[in-house]
């Protein structure tokens, strides 16, 4: 059981360039998560995925789109980065079901700086 | 609006130096409050899950219990290990949506 796999790990870009961050979950969970994490900020819900095929807005979802692509992978886009996208993004999935249930299972993040 | 506050910010202890961590919350119809530890470096990790006030659980040194307006994270006899960031987290009603504070940065001092 890997969990939840992020990729990149570490990113650099310049300001317009597009870029994609992948997660995978190997849970079979059916909700997954984008969060960003800043300094003093805690962490932010960007979007969500509550199943296969559904996906919501969170709290700071400007300047991204997101992609189900099937139960396992989760990815995120920035379209046209900008150095208020400077971060660290993390992945999560939930457990639905059995003892850890209500639990988030999260990635290791990607370090993101946008010049 | 639902809104999720801790403290303090930060906390040093000396190790044995018990203390609690504050997470307070404002939701309508909490469907329950969760727990994580970050280390530097790594994602959240989970530690507990409280679903109604009175309800009290245990790992090792810490506890964490809750009320109707807000929950603490009690830590026995810490250790220089149990240094990291203690995120509090509640779900918004009705929705798969998560909200978290902003932590609480504990050192443990040898």
């Amino acid at each position: 059981n890997a969990g939840v796999t992020q990729t990149p790990k570490f990113q650099v870009l310049k300001t317009g360039q597009s870029m994609t961050l992948q997660c995978a979950q190997d849970m079979n969970h059916n909700s997954m998560y984008w969060y960003r994490q800043d300094p003093g900020m805690g962490l932010r819900l960007i979007y969500y995925s509550a199943s296969e095929g559904t996906t919501d807005k969170g709290e700071v979802p400007n300047g991204y789109n997101v992609s189900r692509l099937n139960k396992r992978e989760f990815s995120l886009r920035l379209e046209s980065a900008a150095p208020s996208q400077t971060s660290v993004y993390f992945c999560a999935s939930l457990s639905n079901s059995g003892r850890q249930y209500n639990e988030q299972f999260f990635g290791p993040g990607t370090r993101l700086t946008v010049l | 609006e639902d809104q999720v506050t801790q403290s303090p910010e930060a906390l040093r202890l000396q190790e044995g130096e018990s203390s609690s961590l504050n997470c307070s919350y404002t939701v309508s119809g909490l469907r329950g409050l969760f727990w994580y530890r970050q280390d530097p470096g790594k994602g959240p990790e989970f530690l507990f899950t409280l679903y109604s006030a009175g309800e009290e659980k245990e790992k090792e040194r810490l506890k964490a219990t809750l009320t109707k307006k807000e929950s603490f994270l009690h830590i026995t006899a810490p250790k220089p290990e149990d240094s990291a960031t203690y995120l509090c987290a509640v779900q918004a009603p009705g929705t798969y949506k998560y909200i978290f504070g902003t932590g609480t940065r504990l050192k443990v001092l040898a």
